[in-house]
């Protein structure tokens, strides 16, 4: 299996822009997790999906932000407005049979917001 | 609030030592507690998982510790390698179902 995969790798835009980042879990896997990544704040989940169903939501920041799992397969992270602070390092993250599991995390995506 | 907190400073050791890393959590009670490694420019990797009914837990050079009175794991990784050098992170897992992750301890092992 290729592991989880994210895209873009690398992302630059302007404030104000829909960014929008993309991830495909491990085949098979139940849960799929979304996470951002400062030096400030550190590794926080923003939200997290079982058999493509969100469960927890309590992370997102605020209502610019919306993630959405239309399949097993695929998972989106829409930010729109994109603001500065929202710079980060983006990780998508799968699980099998619980979300006490292991998490198997993409190379994430590296978002910059000028 | 719930809160973790890891060795904030960098650990420095030498090669062939064993490396110690401490996470101390407040305000809940987890079931399971994971231990993750980082490089940089890269995601967590899964080391080690452990219950709050294990004392420890072993693979290969990695032990893990959890003390669910003194609400604290220790990390060990004996016979260092430079290779073991990234950044580790503590995660226990709360019972809302999630992982809360500490800010991760850096480890540099010099030959």
């Amino acid at each position: 299996d290729a592991g989880v995969i994210q895209s873009p790798r690398h992302e630059v835009t302007e404030m104000g822009q829909e960014v929008t980042l993309r991830c495909k879990p491990i085949s098979g896997h139940d849960y799929l997790f979304w996470y951002r990544q400062t030096m400030m704040r550190g590794l926080e989940l923003l939200i997290y999906f079982n058999n493509n169903v969100p469960i927890d939501d309590s992370g997102m920041p605020e209502d610019r932000f919306s993630a959405k799992m239309p399949n097993a397969s695929f998972s989106t992270l829409k930010i729109q407005p994109s603001e500065p602070r929202d710079s980060a390092v983006y990780f998508c993250a799968s699980s099998f049979s619980g979300s006490y599991n292991e998490q198997f995390f993409g190379p994430g995506t590296r978002l910059t917001v000028l | 609030s719930q809160k973790i907190e890891q060795n904030s400073e960098a650990l420095n050791i030498q090669e062939g030592k064993t490396a110690t890393l401490t996470c101390n959590y407040t305000n809940y009670s987890p079931a399971y507690l994971q231990w993750y490694r980082q490089d940089p420019g890269r995601g967590p990797v899964f080391l080690l998982l452990i219950r709050e009914n294990e004392k420890e837990k072993r693979k290969e050079r990695l032990k893990v510790t959890f003390d669910t009175t003194l609400k604290q794991s220790l990390f060990h990784i004996t016979a260092s390698q430079p290779a073991d050098s990234a950044t580790y992170l503590c995660a226990p897992y709360n019972q809302g179902g999630k992982l809360i992750f500490g800010q991760g301890t850096e480890l540099s092992v010099k030959p």
